[in-house]
């Protein structure tokens, strides 16, 4: 079965310290990864994909195709990332992509 | 102004009832898509469809329907057939092409059902 999996509901960290959100991944082939993000009175938008191999905002994520995960990172946060990110997996092709349940995470000052 | 427009915004429904969400979009994207938002349960499929007078389930199609009749519009159908119809429903658009991949959110609707 396709699933994808974010372990944490909320992530409260202080700004300036480092983020990691986790995501592990089931997906049959080889599924193009994204990450989503959802801030306050926003509309969810694409925050970074994996194909790219960018940088936004300062988040980079990682594929570990043994582990199947893609993580997301940041080595410093800001205030002003706090929203909620959703891990996706899928394809381009079909456009269809399994969205994980999210994670809120929150930057205190 | 381009992007995809969800009307209404807010919705109230007696149980029984069938109502329907409307979803435009003036991307010219050939694909759309109906998701349902739940607290805790992430975004799930509804339907999509990749053409015009085409369309699929996606994982939980069951008491809803779709119609795809112009490129730009993707209206869902809530039947009183949906068990439990109280959700943020949410549409996006995108083109169809490898390395793309990104999605385009509407505002959503939240249905609530009295």
């Amino acid at each position: 079965a396709q699933r994808v999996t974010q372990p944490e509901k909320l992530l409260s960290v202080f700004k300036g310290a480092p983020v990691e959100l986790k995501c592990n991944y089931s997906y049959s082939g080889s599924p193009e990864l994204f990450w989503y993000v959802q801030y306050s009175r926003q509309r969810l938008q694409l925050l970074l994909r994996h194909i790219s191999r960018e940088s936004i905002k300062g988040f980079t994520a990682d594929l570990n195709k043994g582990e199947t995960s893609f993580h997301l990172k940041k080595p410093f946060a800001q205030e002003e990332d706090s929203a909620m990110y959703y891990c996706a997996p899928g394809s381009s092709n079909t456009g269809k992509l399994i969205f994980g349940q999210g994670t809120t995470l929150q930057v205190k000052p | 102004d381009g992007g995809i427009t969800q009307s209404p915004k807010y919705l109230f429904r007696k149980e029984g009832q069938n109502v329907t969400l409307s979803c435009e979009q003036n991307l010219n994207h050939d694909a759309m898509y109906w998701y349902r938002q739940d607290p805790g349960q992430g975004l799930r499929l509804i339907y999509y469809s990749q053409i015009v007078n085409d369309f699929q389930k996606g994982d939980i199609a069951e008491g809803y329907s779709v119609s795809r009749e112009k490129k730009e519009s993707f209206p869902l159908t809530v039947t009183s057939a949906q068990k439990n119809p109280t959700a943020f429903y949410l549409c996006a658009s995108s083109i169809l092409q490898v390395g793309t991949g990104e999605l385009f959110f509407g505002e959503g609707s939240r249905l609530t059902v009295l």
